[in-house]
């Protein structure tokens, strides 16, 4: 089974309105993190958000919030008031508890978004 | 503080030449990652390291591809020889680890093209 699925390929949003991206991952480690990325064309990714499997609250950073229902196993990504720069490709992730230090960090297929003025 | 410094940005070669990446982490990271990421896929993980200590390469194809960190900090990810298929975006990542919360974050990549 695949560890994160986003079923968006692609998503159109008008500027100044909110967007949600979907994720919804997959673990029966109690302990996990999840992450959203975003990679513009230049390629570099860019954190923009983390929400632990412990944490009450939903996490927020600036107009980036992460919509987390842990029964459903979904994270999904809130854009509030879209900006053109926001067009790019996002990424879901989860990293698994681990007792050692190798990576088991998990990337989904991606979700591109695009702007429209 | 600066990014993960990667080089070159772009590379195109000829199946069967031989290619090498180049990748600076964050200072004081000492995990760093190299990912593969073919167009319209998510990045792949090729190779993980702890230091200069090699912690996962479950997933590097040893008959082409070889990575080292000398020194604990700059690493180098070669392919020998490079076939079609290795076309892809190479990513370098680094982090402090922290629990869950380990946050990557990536260099700019570099785009390799085998003709």
């Amino acid at each position: 089974a695949q560890k994160i699925t986003q079923t968006q390929p692609g998503m159109f949003v008008q500027e100044k309105e909110a967007v949600t991206l979907d994720c919804t991952y997959d673990t029966s480690d109690p302990s996990y993190g999840l992450f959203w990325y975003k990679q513009p064309s230049s390629g570099e990714m860019i954190f923009l958000i983390y929400q632990g499997s412990y944490d009450q609250q939903n996490a927020t950073e600036g107009r980036y919030s992460l919509n987390f229902q842990k029964a459903r196993k979904s994270a999904n990504l809130v854009i509030s008031a879209s900006q053109l720069g926001d067009s790019a490709m996002y990424f879901c992730a989860m990293r698994e508890g681990s007792r050692d230090l190798r990576n088991q960090f998990y990337f989904g297929t991606g979700t591109s978004l695009t702007v429209i003025p | 503080e600066a990014g993960v410094a990667q080089s070159p940005r772009y590379k195109i070669i000829e199946k069967r030449q031989s290619v090498a990446f180049w990748c600076n982490p964050i200072s004081g990271h000492a995990t760093l990652y190299w990912y593969q990421q073919i167009l319209g896929q998510g990045p792949k993980l090729l190779i993980q390291f702890q230091n200069n200590g090699v912690v996962d390469d479950s997933q590097l194809p040893k008959d082409r591809f070889s990575a080292e960190r000398l020194k604990g900090v700059d690493s180098t990810l070669k392919i020998q020889p490079a076939k079609l298929e290795d076309s892809a975006v190479y990513l370098c990542a680094s982090s402090l680890v922290r629990g869950l919360q380990e946050t990557q974050y990536f260099g700019p990549g570099t785009r390799l093209l085998v003709l």
